[in-house]
């Protein structure tokens, strides 16, 4: 079964508006998470580190203010896209390693974000 | 320095034949190969890894061969299946960051 459990699965939303998509380490404690974009045929982004207790830590030419990320527990992670817009849109992933860090890391099932 | 380059962008194989897909990196720092299988609309699930202390790696019908001299790595499918018809990434990390730096995915079409 998944380890690793990401919400919502798809979301549409207008210009303008914010979006959270949350990331929950099902059975495990994960003081990491990350997180990370996916363009149509493209490969994965890391798009930012995310520290429980801390503040996240986002890989160059990500917007910190833009991509909000909360890591509010050491079952959850969340991504807020904060005044989202059409280039936005894309595939957003998380992913939390389950043992030593970076060994058995998990993904989650994706967010589909799309701005109209 | 931090990029990880695979090839081929895509490929089809026979069902029964073998897919191969290789990757090459730039960083010695390095000391963590995974792959990892993605359908669409999913998020990736990892198939295999390897770290460079050892050549080659097999578990069921995958098997990764590593060549630290040459910083290259392969995934070989034995036996490929229509069912393994998928998008293959792979990717490399230093184990004490966690950060994944992934290849540019190939996608693979087994035909019956």
């Amino acid at each position: 079964g998944a380890v690793v459990s990401q919400h919502p699965s798809r979301v549409i939303c207008k210009s303008g508006t914010s979006v959270k998509i949350e990331c929950r380490s099902l059975d495990f404690q994960a003081t990491t998470m990350f997180w990370y974009r996916q363009f149509p045929k493209q490969s994965l982004m890391l798009m930012a580190t995310s520290n429980e207790g801390s503040k996240a830590t986002y890989e160059q030419g990500v917007e910190k203010d833009k991509f909000l990320i909360n890591h509010a527990s050491l079952t959850l992670s969340t991504l807020t896209v904060t005044s989202a817009h059409p280039e936005d849109s894309s595939f957003y992933i998380c992913s939390a390693p389950r043992q030593q860090i970076n060994e058995k890391l998990f993904f989650g099932s994706g967010t589909q974000l799309s701005v109209l | 320095q931090q990029q990880v380059k695979q090839s081929p962008q895509s490929l089809i194989v026979q069902k029964g034949g073998i897919s191969i897909i290789n990757c090459a990196y730039e960083n010695t720092a390095f000391d963590y190969f995974p792959w990892y299988q993605q359908f669409p609309g999913k998020g990736p699930a990892l198939l295999i890894a390897i770290r460079p202390d050892v050549s080659e790696k097999k578990e069921g019908r995958f098997t990764i061969s590593f060549n630290k001299s040459a910083k290259q790595f392969s995934l070989h499918i034995m036996d490929s299946q229509p069912g393994d018809s998928a998008t293959y990434f792979c990717a490399a990390s230093t184990v004490n960051t966690g950060k994944l730096i992934f290849g540019q995915g190939t996608t693979l079409q087994v035909k019956p």
